[in-house]
C-alpha cells in the first residue's frame, strides 16, 4: 500500500513569489492535514480538509491556502513568499476520525531566498 | 490554548540504557496523547497514543501513561538501540478539533 507522496522533495523560490505543494494520501483517506516544520517554531498546523472542505485552519496568514479534490489529493499554496516561510511542510492523511493515527509524508523542504 | 512541554535534548545514551523522555501539556477538557516520532529525511510516524486518564500507550518496547493528576505523559524504553536514534515528538489533540498540537521535540542519539 502506497504510503502519503508529497511533490515536490525539495524546492527554492525567491521572495515574493507563490508556490503549490502537493500531496497524494493513502487510498481510501479522506482527510489530509498540512504542517509547517521550522527550527525555531517547531512543527504548527496549518489546515485540515475532508472530502474537499476544510474542517480546521490553524493560525497562519491568508497568504497560505489549500484545497483538496474528489479524489483526496490536496494542495497548499504559498502567495508573495517571506523569507520567514522556508520551512519543512508535511501532510498527512486518515480517514478522518477524531483520535486517528495520522500519516505523514516526508515533506517538501522550501528555502524562501 | 493547548501547549506541550517537552523535556529539552539532545540526549544521548550508550546502549541498553533506560529511556526517559518528559513531556506536560496544558489543555481544556481532556484531550488525547501522541508520541510521534521522526528519523532522518522521512516523516512523522505515531510511536503511540492514549486516549483517556490511566491508558497506557506501548508499542516497539516504548510505553507512556496518561496521568491526568499532573497533566504528563512522559516516553520511557527499558533499553534502547542504536536505531532508536530520532527525534521523539509529544502531542495532544483537544476538543472536536482534529489537529495536533506538538511539543517542541527531543532529539535522542544512541551510541552502541
Amino acid at each position: 500500500k502506497a504510503g502519503v507522496t508529497q511533490t515536490p522533495r525539495y524546492l527554492i523560490k525567491t521572495r515574493g513569489q507563490q508556490v503549490t505543494l502537493s500531496c497524494s494520501p493513502i487510498s481510501g483517506h479522506r482527510s489530509v492535514s498540512w504542517y509547517q516544520q521550522t527550527p525555531g517554531q517547531g512543527l504548527q498546523f496549518l489546515f485540515e480538509y475532508f472530502s474537499e472542505t476544510q474542517r480546521n485552519k490553524g493560525n497562519f496568514p491568508g497568504r497560505f491556502s489549500g484545497r483538496q479534490f474528489s479524489n483526496s489529493r490536496s494542495e497548499m499554496n504559498v502567495s508573495t513568499l517571506e523569507l520567514g516561510d522556508s520551512a519543512l511542510y508535511l501532510c498527512a492523511s486518515s480517514f478522518g476520525d477524531k483520535n486517528e493515527k495520522l500519516f505523514f509524508g516526508s515533506g517538501t523542504q522550501l528555502s524562501v531566498l | 490554548g493547548d501547549s506541550v512541554t517537552q523535556m529539552e535534548g539532545p540526549v544521548t545514551l550508550s546502549e541498553e540504557a533506560f529511556l526517559t523522555i518528559n513531556c506536560t501539556y496544558t489543555a481544556t477538557g481532556y484531550p488525547s496523547l501522541f508520541w510521534y516520532v521522526q528519523y532522518p529525511g522521512e516523516g512523522l510516524q505515531l510511536l503511540l497514543k492514549a486516549t483517556k486518564a490511566d491508558d497506557k500507550g506501548s508499542n516497539k518496547g516504548f510505553e507512556a501513561t496518561y496521568r491526568k493528576e499532573t497533566t504528563s505523559f512522559h516516553l520511557e524504553k527499558g533499553s534502547v538501540q542504536v536505531s532508536d536514534s530520532a527525534v521523539y515528538f509529544c502531542a495532544l489533540s483537544s476538543g472536536s478539533a482534529r489537529q495536533l498540537t506538538f511539543g517542541s521535540g527531543t532529539q535522542l542519539t544512541v551510541l552502541p
